[in-house]
């Protein structure tokens, strides 16, 4: 299997809890940004995505805010859940090829 | 509908020896993506190819590794004379189109070679 992820930022909280996750991007030119959701030895899963003519969307239990000024992406999960466990991947597409961020470690306790 | 399928989900392969890591894409996609993963680590762009079309092989090393995707059959990453620096996760994705509103890459999950 993968290695535990001890060096992946981590964000700890209580199921019910709201999270935030966030990350920066580098590519002015994006036009499309994508979360992802990866659980241990699984391929990334689609969460929600926005286009750079958006500031904000909303899913089911999450919502992705998008800040171009300071090229800032979050994802909020709402009434976080111990299935939500995971490693949470940020990704843009400056040329139909997806550039992702190095992650952050989602865990959530019961 | 099935999704994303790739084989073998574990590869070990010796220092030399020839690894090759396929990838099925969802019924009536036509665009396929590789992904590299090391630990701790987000995915890495390989290559993105069109049916027998490599369209982008910009994160690919030049030497030793090759990508195709033919008209028919699953697209085929391979990795000649591999050594330790190659064990990874190997990610296939696979899209409707390359532009525009089905854009959305669906992931496979995942090869994962040990060379030894």
């Amino acid at each position: 299997g993968e290695s535990v992820g001890l060096h992946l930022p981590t964000l700890s909280v209580q199921e019910g809890d709201n999270s935030i996750i966030n990350c920066a991007y580098s590519n002015s030119a994006s036009d499309y940004f994508i979360w992802y959701k990866q659980e241990s030895g699984k391929g990334p899963q689609f969460i929600i995505d926005i286009r750079s003519n958006m500031d904000k969307r909303q899913g089911q239990r999450v919502t992705v805010l998008l800040n171009k000024t300071v090229k800032h992406l979050s994802l909020q999960i709402a009434a976080t859940q111990p299935g939500d466990s995971a490693v949470y991947f940020c990704a843009e597409n400056p040329l139909q090829k997806l550039v992702f961020g190095t992650g952050t470690r989602l865990l959530v306790s019961p | 509908n099935a999704g994303v399928m790739q084989n073998p989900r574990h590869l070990v392969r010796r220092r030399g020896q020839e690894a090759r890591l396929r990838c099925s894409p969802m019924k009536g996609h036509s665009h396929v993506y590789w992904y590299r993963q090391l630990p701790e680590e987000g995915l890495k762009f390989m290559v993105y190819l069109q049916k027998e079309n490599i369209i982008d092989e910009s994160g690919m090393p030049k030497e030793r590794f090759s990508a195709e995707f033919p008209k028919e059959g699953p697209s085929i990453l391979r990795i000649q004379q591999v050594v330790r620096g190659d064990s990874a996760a190997y990610f296939c994705a696979s899209s409707f189109s390359g532009t525009g509103l089905s854009y959305e890459q669906y992931f496979g999950p995942g090869t994962r070679l040990t060379v030894t």
